[in-house]
């Protein structure tokens, strides 16, 4: 199947930092990427559609100007979370669309906020 | 609430035996999708069943879907201990307007093999 990956796999902050995470479907170009956070044992819930070329669509209840997504190509997109705080520490987990709409997901990246 | 519902939240079997793990969902879906996540780890595509399919197989893995009553389930047969993990189910909807595909995640099953 499809590659997608994300970079970095985990990091560790500082409370009031910010923190870019890149998603990047590796082998197949994808208008479409979502990003997802899960905490422990936890389904993932859907943050963000992100759209290349156009801004992200948000789910509800997700703030817009803490979690900014940039889909810049046809084969990255990237969450920063900014100001971070330590109830933002969870795993942030991006999926991207291939041609055929079949979902292949990252690896996730963990964050914890000090 | 955004998510599916799978049921059992909670599984615990004996190496060999069977293990069955539905989901539900509340809206019409192009397709439905079972991953599986180790402790802590990224997920794993399983399987992916379309609408207009009613049962699917991959190995010990069978997988079916009733439109109607907006369920699905998966079966593991002759399970193993590496079968330990928790399973989730996501289903697709196509939204019309963005022409894009959105997805949602069920609660999960957490499955435990007893070797």
């Amino acid at each position: 199947g499809a590659v997608v990956s994300q970079h970095p796999s985990w990091v560790i902050c500082k409370s009031g930092t910010s923190v870019k995470i890149e998603c990047r479907s590796l082998d197949f170009q994808a208008t479409t990427m979502f990003w997802y956070r899960q905490f422990p044992k936890q389904s993932l819930m859907l943050m963000a559609t992100s759209n290349e070329g156009s801004k992200a669509t948000y789910e509800q209840g997700v703030e817009k100007d803490k979690f900014l997504i940039n889909h810049a190509s046809l084969t990255l997109s990237t969450l920063t979370v900014t100001s971070a705080h330590p109830e933002d520490s969870s795993f942030y987990i991006c999926s991207a669309d291939d041609p055929r709409n079949e979902q292949f997901f990252g690896p996730g990246t963990r964050l914890t906020v000090l | 609430s955004q998510q599916g519902e799978e049921d059992p939240q909670a599984l615990s079997i004996q190496e060999g035996e069977n293990a069955t793990m539905n989901c539900s969902y509340k809206t019409s879906i192009n397709n439905l999708q079972w991953y599986r996540q180790n402790s802590g780890r990224g997920l794993v595509h399983l399987i992916l069943i379309r609408s207009n399919e009613r049962e699917k197989h991959s190995g010990r893995l069978r997988v079916t879907l009733d439109t109607s009553k907006k369920s699905s389930s998966l079966l593991i047969t002759a399970s193993r201990a590496a079968d330990t993990a928790s399973y989730f189910c996501a289903t697709a909807t196509l939204y019309v307007a963005s022409g894009t595909y959105k997805y949602i995640f069920g609660t999960g099953t957490r499955l435990k093999v007893l070797a």
